[in-house]
């Protein structure tokens, strides 16, 4: 099974500052990654997702972007932060479309 | 849109008992994959099940099975033999080339 990696556990940034948050990925080549962000109470929103390195698609427009510079690297970044960026970032592989989707620990992000 | 929608909130049940999480969609595609994913007070998404639209055999891993109403849309979870491990929360999510979207889930809550 694949290993997700994510780091920070917590951050709290001031709004206004930028923001980057990374995720590696063990256990699999090629795969699909996702960024989610789940407020307090709620389920996960997907952010972004990608097939391949340097593809991304994102599913809602935002104060964030993505990247992938490497094959198991998946960053999620901000040049802003808002108040509204508060949140739990999970990050999560698959080997494809439709099939499970492993997670990583996440971060909480609070923005003050 | 893809939508999910999970109309209970919260849930308790017995250990050792059976409960039932109702989980309905809404979409007009006719290939997708349904998911139930576990996530417990260590916030660590866990899959529980997995069910193809396409196959009309109810999905079934030891203790949970699913029953899946294509006609109706819906997608319910059933927890026998409830054990304390099984407190977390439920989210129902819906996958159509990566297009996955979660519920807003539900609080299950095992009393010993």
């Amino acid at each position: 099974s694949q290993t997700i990696h994510q780091w920070p556990a917590t951050l709290v940034q001031p709004v206004g500052s930028p923001l980057s948050l990374e995720c590696t990925v063990e256990g699999t080549s090629n795969p699909n990654l996702y960024w989610y962000r789940q407020a307090a109470g709620r389920g996960l929103q997907l952010l972004f997702y990608s097939v391949g390195i340097g593809q991304i698609s994102s599913e809602v427009p935002q104060n964030l972007s993505a990247s992938r510079p490497q094959d198991r690297q998946f960053i999620l970044s901000s040049k802003k932060l808002l108040l509204s960026d508060s949140g739990f970032y999970l990050c999560a592989s698959s080997a494809g479309a439709r099939l499970e989707q492993f997670f990583g620990p996440g971060t909480r992000l609070t923005v003050l | 849109a893809q939508t999910v929608t999970q109309s209970q909130p919260e849930m308790s049940v017995q250990e050792a008992e059976t409960v039932t999480l109702s989980c309905t969609y809404d979409t007009s595609e006719n290939n997708y994959y349904l998911f139930w994913y576990k996530q417990p007070p260590s916030r660590q998404m866990i899959l529980v099940i997995r069910q193809e639209a396409y196959k009309q055999q109810n999905a079934t891993e030891n203790r949970f099975s699913v029953n899946f109403q294509k006609a109706a849309k819906s997608f319910s979870l059933k927890i026998s033999d409830s054990q304390l491990g099984d407190t977390a929360m439920y989210f129902c999510a819906f996958d159509n080339n990566n297009d996955m979207r979660f519920g807003a889930g539900t609080r299950l809550t095992v009393k010993p």
